[in-house]
């Protein structure tokens, strides 16, 4: 499964609000009923860190600035205002189909 | 609170081999799934493989199948990744992550 992301790098203003876009090119809805679309944030010399998983779900202390929401193949990551400590790399990744596949990542930056 | 600290990496030689290890600790390693995740400039971040938690069913990525062996050691709370015929586009930091949701801080391998 590809899965691609755009915009690639995203200048944002400090407490603006900001978009990223996943898709992928198969349905990620599972036979389970879930769907396996997961958001990682990487700080500048960081491991990625998990923010959502299952589309929507915020991992435990994810700022409630950070959302996501999407279906099927069409997913979106918003951060409603953005802060100083948000800079880095945004990684949307498919866990429905194996092998996994991670998008090749939006670069968040401050104008 | 959830540790994984990766170590074993390196340079090594093309067709040459190498094996990660990753401790973990702080949950209950026996019970969840582990991930091998790599990362480079050329190719971003790569699913590697995938471990149930008694180890009975094991996957892949297509550019490590059949050379790349995951295993794991629920009594010593750790995680292996044996890499064989090791080749330039294997460099790499590779993480460990519990069910791709908390990461190690990597370890860089090099083939070369």
């Amino acid at each position: 499964v590809v899965v691609t992301q755009s915009p690639l790098s995203l200048p944002v203003t400090l407490g603006q609000p900001a978009s990223i876009s996943c898709r992928s090119n198969q349905s990620l809805l599972y036979s389970d009923g879930n769907t396996y679309l997961n958001w990682y944030q990487q700080r500048p010399g960081q491991s990625p860190r998990r923010l959502i998983y299952k589309v929507s779900t915020r991992d435990s202390g994810v700022p409630d600035r950070f959302s996501g929401s999407g279906s099927g193949t069409d997913f979106t990551l918003k951060i409603s205002r953005v802060e100083a400590e948000d800079v880095g790399v945004y990684y949307c990744m498919q866990g429905t189909h194996t092998p996994f596949t991670f998008g090749p990542g939006t670069r968040v930056d401050i104008k | 609170q959830v540790q994984l600290v990766e170590s074993g990496g390196g340079v090594a030689q093309p067709g040459r081999s190498l094996r990660l290890s990753c401790a973990a600790s702080g949950f209950t390693f026996r019970s969840f799934s582990m991930h091998w995740v790599r990362q480079s400039p050329d190719k971003g971040l790569e699913w590697v493989a995938v471990i149930w938690p008694d180890g009975s069913q094991k996957q892949y990525g297509d550019s490590v199948k059949g050379r790349f062996t995951i295993s794991r050691d629920n009594s010593k709370n750790t995680l292996y990744l044996q890499m064989n015929s090791l080749r330039g586009d294997d460099t790499a930091i590779y993480y460990c992550a519990k069910e791709i949701q908390v990461w190690g801080q990597g370890t860089l391998v090099t083939v070369s």
